[in-house]
């Protein structure tokens, strides 16, 4: 089964709005987890760092408070598109990392559609 | 930045026969991975890779990886219809984390029964 469970899977909002996405680890403790969105037939791209307990790293063009990370419980981590724009319909990804009898796996969330109307 | 750039973009092939996909990449990096996507699904793990290896094997996938010429190729034997997916190689630069990861564009796989 999933190890990390993410929601929604689909959301549609009106522009101007700010939609909340989750990422949760289960059964594991995830100290980092990662964001990435993905336009239709492209590629992943990753937007962020989610540090458990501190700030969020961006990458480089991403904009902090666009997207606004969250990462306040060693199994959570949320993602804020605030003041949403059609720009920002995209798929966005999370993923976390599982650490276990020194050795680490990443698991990926299954993806949350957002529709900017 | 995106970092891997997949070759083919598209591979359209009957069931029955192998699939080659290609990856090249630009940086020093610590591992390779292959990750599988459904349409409009999350990425299912495949394979990793580590730089001081040079092919590696799980069921009827086989990776292989060059890093003299930056690149790793994913070979899919004996394919199935259920196959059919989006493949992406991702790698991790040198020193980073794990889950820093720059994925190329893809390779879409159709497999025809």
């Amino acid at each position: 089964g999933a190890v990390v469970s993410q929601h929604p899977s689909r959301v549609i909002c009106k522009s101007g709005t700010s939609v909340k996405i989750e990422c949760r680890s289960l059964d594991f403790q995830a100290t980092t987890m990662f964001w990435y969105r993905q336009f239709p037939k492209k590629s992943l791209m990753l937007m962020a760092t989610s540090n458990e307990g501190s700030k969020a790293t961006y990458e480089q063009g991403v904009e902090k408070d666009k997207f606004l990370i969250n990462h306040a419980s060693l199994t959570l981590s949320t993602l804020t598109v605030t003041s949403a724009h059609p720009e920002d319909s995209s798929f966005y990804i999370c993923s976390a990392i599982r650490a276990a009898g020194g050795y680490e796996k990443l698991f990926f969330g299954s993806g949350t559609q957002l529709s900017v109307l | 930045s995106q970092q891997g750039e997949e070759d083919p973009q598209a591979l359209s092939i009957q069931e029955g026969e192998n699939a080659t996909m290609n990856c090249s990449y630009k940086t020093s990096i610590n591992n390779l991975q292959w990750y599988r996507q459904n349409s409009g699904r999350g990425l299912v793990h495949l394979i990793l890779i580590r730089s001081n290896e040079r092919e590696k094997h799980s069921g009827r996938l086989r990776v292989t990886l060059d890093t003299s010429k930056k690149s790793s190729s994913l070979l899919i034997t004996a394919s199935r219809a259920a196959d059919t997916a989006s493949y992406f190689c991702a790698t991790a630069d040198r020193g980073s984390t794990l889950g820093r990861l720059y994925f190329g564009r893809g390779t879409q796989l159709t497999v025809w029964p």
